[in-house]
This record gives C-alpha cells, sequence and structure tokens, in this order.
C-alpha cells in the first residue's frame, strides 16, 4: 500500500509553454501532498505544501504565480509550470501524506524530469 | 535555514561489507528523522521514522539509530548487497509545525560491487 504515482515521468517543452505534473495518491487518500524540486547533486528542496481544499503555502523564494498548485481532491494535486523557461528545467517529485497516519510519513511518487529548451 | 548533512557523499564497498554513514541535523526542537532509500527509477522508499533520542530499528540487515541530544543519527548495512546500492537520504523534523514539512540532506550515494 501507499503507492503515488506521477505524469508525466519526462517532459520536454518550448521556453514559454506551460507545463502539469500530475501526484497521485493510489490507495490512499493525502490530506496533504509536498512538492519538491531537486537541483543537479542537490538535495530535494521543498517547493510548496498543498492541502486538499485550500490554497497552497509556498517556501521563501518560490514564485507562486509561476508554480501553480491545486489540489482538487483526496487523491489528487497539480503542479503547473506557467511560462516555462530553460531555468526551470529540474527534477520535481510529489509525495503525499496519509490521512491518520502520525509522525507525518511522506509517500513519495518516483518524479518528473523537466526539460525546457 | 536548517542544515542537514549527511556523510560521506558518496561509498563504494565490496559485496558482503558492512559500512554505515551519517546524518547531521540540529538538536533543538526535534520532532523525528526519517530515512529513505532511493534507487534510480524509482520513488523514494521509507526505511524509518525515527523519534526517540537513543531509538534503534532494525529491517532486515538495515539498521539506524538515533542522538538527539548531539543531533545525528547512523544508519548500518550489514553484509552489503548489490541490490542495497541506492541514494539513501535522511530528513529532519522540526516539532510545532502542523503539516510535516521535512528538511532533506543531500543524500549518501552507495554503490554495492560484486
Amino acid at each position: 500500500g501507499a503507492v503515488v504515482s506521477q505524469h508525466p515521468s519526462r517532459v520536454i517543452c518550448k521556453s514559454g509553454t506551460s507545463v502539469k505534473i500530475e501526484c497521485r495518491s493510489l490507495d490512499f487518500q493525502a490530506t496533504t501532498m509536498f512538492w519538491y524540486r531537486q537541483f543537479p547533486k542537490k538535495s530535494l528542496m521543498l517547493m510548496a505544501t498543498s492541502n486538499e481544499g485550500s490554497k497552497a503555502t509556498y517556501e521563501q523564494g518560490v514564485e507562486k504565480d509561476k508554480f501553480l498548485i491545486n489540489h482538487a481532491s483526496l487523491t489528487l494535486s497539480t503542479l503547473t509550470v506557467t511560462s516555462a523557461h530553460p531555468e526551470d528545467s529540474s527534477f520535481y517529485i510529489c509525495s503525499a501524506r496519509r490521512v491518520g497516519d502520525s509522525y507525518n510519513e511522506q509517500f513519495f511518487g518516483p518524479g518528473t524530469r523537466l526539460t525546457v529548451l | 535555514i536548517l542544515n542537514v548533512e549527511q556523510s560521506p557523499q558518496s561509498l563504494h564497498v565490496q559485496e558482503g561489507d558492512s559500512t554505515n554513514f551519517t546524518c547531521s541535523f540540529p538538536s533543538s526542537n526535534f520532532y523525528a528523522l526519517h530515512w529513505y532509500r532511493w534507487e534510480t527509477a524509482k520513488s523514494p522508499e521509507a526505511l524509518f521514522v525515527m523519534t526517540l533520542n537513543g531509538d534503534e530499528k532494525k529491517k532486515g540487515r538495515i539498521s539506524a539509530t538515533l542522538n538527539t541530544k548531539e543531533g545525528y543519527s547512523y544508519l548500518y548495512i550489514k553484509g552489503s548487497q548489490p541490490e542495497d546500492s541506492a541514494t539513501y537520504l535522511c530528513a529532519f523534523r522540526v516539532g510545532g509545525t502542523s503539516y510535516g514539512k521535512l528538511t532533506f540532506g543531500q543524500g549518501t550515494i552507495l554503490t554495492v560491487h560484486p
């Protein structure tokens, strides 16, 4: 149990386009989902926290108008990179916290590699 | 800004060797320390959630210890196998937040050679 999927796994787009990444909890309900970004040889950096039905909480330095997060249901959160530029190229990974779990264990998706040309 | 450090950054061992690596974290306002194993092209897999000073947890050949007073956790792998090759991540959670924000170290890349 506790499987999280992400789609797409890899995307290449042109500069100026918007890209949507989906994060789904397949066999559990997630009160909270997290979006991380990983730069080469760096740790996972939290971008934002989303709770179902409410606005996402963004970390300092993350542009909320650039990285739009929607958490419409207990099993789906989406991250939209708007007007993507080459500097947005990165590895994006989501995680989900299961309803009722203590100590906030997070279950991760496999990530999405975004390349902006 | 919370500082979570892992060492070494990478490690090469022979099959059958035992190995260990370290995660250092702030010693104040501790809530939990998580360990994950991350194999290439897969999702990070939760290994342990450690919450109490002196905690020791074990899962097969992998075990972990926790010292919250001095701010470190060790992960041990006994009799390493090639399938143990992965990046091992630790993540620290402070107390007082309601949504479980984790701060990750940069990981230790383990390669086990047959």
